[in-house]
């Protein structure tokens, strides 16, 4: 059946950092593919998808680029803040939208 | 523009007693509705789905149950709660059509089992 696998975490950068968080996949066909972020205390809230392969979905700072030929979708930043601290989820779904979930990577970002 | 309730927030509950969450949503008519689970330490994993009132499905063999009395309310149950059923719960809900693939989630329920 259809997988995601993201790197474990914690994941702990300094404010001003690069972030890459790694997400590959299995799945037949084509499917959709997601970042949902949850920041402490909340639900799960989209940050950015991608839908056919070399779409580039970006959001916040945040850009994912759908590698077909690697099947992968890694979460890229150029520089964190400490509001970034949170748990990402990589995600993929196919048409009948039922969302397969990575096990999160959580990401402290500190001053 | 379309919003999701999901309560109560957090509940604590002891082993034996019943559970019951519900979820709303707003703005839009005929939406696919879906309960997931995170377990501490573990990713989200969907339970139940629904695209019409009073059609469920299951995705994993468990101690809980889903109705979907009305178009936009989805009820997450259990007749006896499990220290295992312990996690956060999720209601989500999707357009009909989505053709933009894409689900939305509540706030979550928090719920521990002691």
């Amino acid at each position: 059946g259809d997988s995601v696998t993201q790197m474990e975490g914690p994941v702990t950068l300094s404010e001003e950092a690069f972030l890459t968080i790694n997400c590959t996949y299995t799945a037949t066909g084509y499917p959709s593919l997601f970042w949902y972020v949850q920041y402490p205390g909340e639900g799960l809230q989209l940050l950015l998808k991608a839908t056919k392969a070399d779409d580039k979905g970006s959001n916040k700072g945040f850009e994912a680029t759908y590698r077909k030929e690697t099947t992968s979708f890694h979460l890229e930043k150029g520089s964190v803040q400490v509001s970034d601290s949170a748990v990402y989820f990589c995600a993929l779904s196919h048409s009948f939208q039922k969302l397969v979930f990575g096990t999160g990577t959580r990401l402290l970002v500190s001053p | 523009s379309q919003t999701i309730h999901q309560w109560p927030a957090t509940l604590v509950q002891p082993v034996g007693s019943p559970l019951s969450l519900e979820c709303t949503v707003e703005g839009t008519s005929n939406p696919n509705l879906y309960w997931y689970r995170q377990a501490a330490g573990r990713g989200l994993q969907l339970l139940f789905y629904s695209v019409g009132i009073g059609q469920i499905s299951s995705e994993v063999p468990q101690n809980l149950s889903a109705s979907r009395p009305q178009d936009r309310q989805f009820i997450l149950s259990s007749k006896k709660l499990l220290l295992s059923d312990s996690g956060f719960y999720l209601c989500a809900w999707s357009p009909r059509d989505n053709s933009g693939n894409t689900i939305y989630f509540g706030e979550g329920s928090w719920l521990t089992v002691v």
